[in-house]
């Protein structure tokens, strides 16, 4: 079955700088690619997420990109603020409608 | 996206009990799921709820233990039968749309003695 990893576990950036999360999986199937936001005590909240036939989306601040040959992709997070602290968690999807695979979540900590 | 409300949203139980968790979304959704969230952990896929049918369970997560009922396209039921501290975590479900989005609700966050 499908394997995702998530790297770092944990970040600290000051307010202002950039955040970078990484997922890779395993399964060449996967064609879809959320990134998810938890706040402390509250359900995963969609923040964006990409197809494979692209390679990089944007909205606003953040961005996320796609490299289906290298089965990874990243999220980008720029001129953080505290209210951006949060866990972040990739997943990847084969098909409409089928399961989620998530990756282990990093803690995202802004600094002000 | 589809407002999804889950009840109760924390429980203390005592071990050997049982607690039905309910999920409520303001439109009809054909793809509904469970998953569990382990303290400081990922989500994890418990089943897809069926409207009409019997739930489709992941590996390692049997019926007898957390039966499903998804009576409409509008709710579904989450039982965890005879419960143990092991079963402390948070139970969240998700509704699933057409263009491989999937939304979730608020969380269960449940605490067995």
């Amino acid at each position: 079955g499908e394997n995702v990893e998530q790297h770092p576990s944990t970040l600290s950036v000051q307010e202002g700088d950039s955040a970078v999360i990484k997922c890779t999986y395993s399964d060449s199937a996967s064609n879809y690619f959320p990134w998810y936001k938890q706040e402390l005590g509250k359900g995963p909240q969609l923040i964006i997420d990409i197809r494979s036939n692209v390679g990089e989306k944007k909205d606003q601040r953040i961005a996320v990109t796609l490299n289906k040959t290298a089965k990874h992709f990243s999220l980008h997070i720029t001129e953080t603020q505290p209210e951006d602290s949060a866990v972040y968690f990739c997943a990847t999807q084969k098909t409409s409608g089928s399961r989620l695979t998530f990756g282990e979540g990093t803690q995202l900590t802004v600094n002000p | 996206s589809a407002v999804i409300s889950q009840k109760p949203s924390r429980d203390i139980c005592q071990r050997g009990t049982s607690l039905t968790i309910q999920c409520q979304v303001d439109s009809q959704v054909t793809m509904m799921f469970w998953y569990r969230q382990q303290p400081g952990q990922s989500l994890t896929l418990i089943a897809t709820a069926n409207q009409g049918s019997e739930a489709t369970y992941e590996s390692g997560f049997v019926i007898d233990k957390f039966p499903i009922s998804r009576p409409n396209l509008t709710f579904s039921t989450l039982t965890v039968s005879n419960m143990s501290p092991e079963d402390s975590s948070i139970y969240l479900c998700s509704v699933g749309t057409a263009y491989n989005e999937q939304f979730f609700g608020p969380g269960t966050r449940l605490t067995v003695l």
